[in-house]
């Protein structure tokens, strides 16, 4: 079983949309990272969590430590959002990162 | 914002052959890794270095793999002879101090 599951695997979006992106986890961890990745393969961190919520722009990430879930949530969709979200966790500080499958997220205009 | 860089961008070689992967850290950044993504999968661990050793590695990383840390600066993944499976995309990356994660472009390997 993978210690890491996202839901939906792949979504479209009408540009202005409110997203959101689910994440649940089978393991203890000290820390849960958001992640994007793009058609060019680069990974970039957007959130890093280990409680309660955070914000960044247009992008929300929570997280409920005793359900083991994460939801990252992106208002007024743009096409330059599109890309894969991938959500991680590391079981403790400095640990190897275990990652999801990823979700793919088509905006279109 | 400090970047963790990698070369090259992407390699072709032939089956057999040796590559080395090449990434320059964050330079007060003590924990290094490198991942792979097979294409159309998700990232895999593949192994993690403090202290100038190995501190853990996956089963992926056998004895065709080897990491080091020449000269404190440089963090290089050696693949002795690669074979077909090896294509993927390799990611380095360091963890910051509070654990934020900070990862390179990504090397493309094409084993043909």
């Amino acid at each position: 079983k993978n210690e890491v599951e996202q839901s939906p695997q792949n979504l479209t979006a009408q540009e202005g949309e409110f997203i959101t992106i689910n994440c649940s986890y089978s393991v203890g961890i000290s820390a849960l990272h958001w992640l994007q990745q793009h058609p060019g393969g680069g990974i970039v961190s957007l959130f890093m969590l280990s409680s309660g919520k955070k914000k960044h722009g247009r992008l929300i990430a929570t997280i409920n430590i005793q359900e083991k879930h994460s939801s990252l949530h992106i208002t007024a969709s743009h096409p330059r959002d599109s890309a894969v979200y991938i959500c991680a966790v590391t079981k403790t500080s400095y640990d190897k990162v275990i990652f999801g499958p990823g979700t793919s997220l088509s905006v279109i205009p | 914002e400090p970047e963790v860089t990698q070369t090259p961008s992407h390699q072709v070689t032939q089956m057999g052959q040796e590559v080395i992967l090449r990434c320059v850290p964050i330079s007060n950044h003590l924990y290094f890794y490198w991942y792979r993504q097979i294409l159309g999968q998700k990232v895999e661990f593949l192994v993690s270095f403090y202290n100038n050793e190995i501190s853990e590695k996956s089963e992926i990383f056998d004895d065709q793999f080897s990491v080091e840390r020449p000269d404190g600066s440089n963090f290089t993944l050696k693949i002795r002879s690669t074979k077909l499976e090896d294509s993927a995309m390799y990611f380095c990356a360091t963890n910051g101090a509070g654990g934020g994660l900070f990862f390179g472009e990504g090397s493309r390997l094409t084993v043909l």
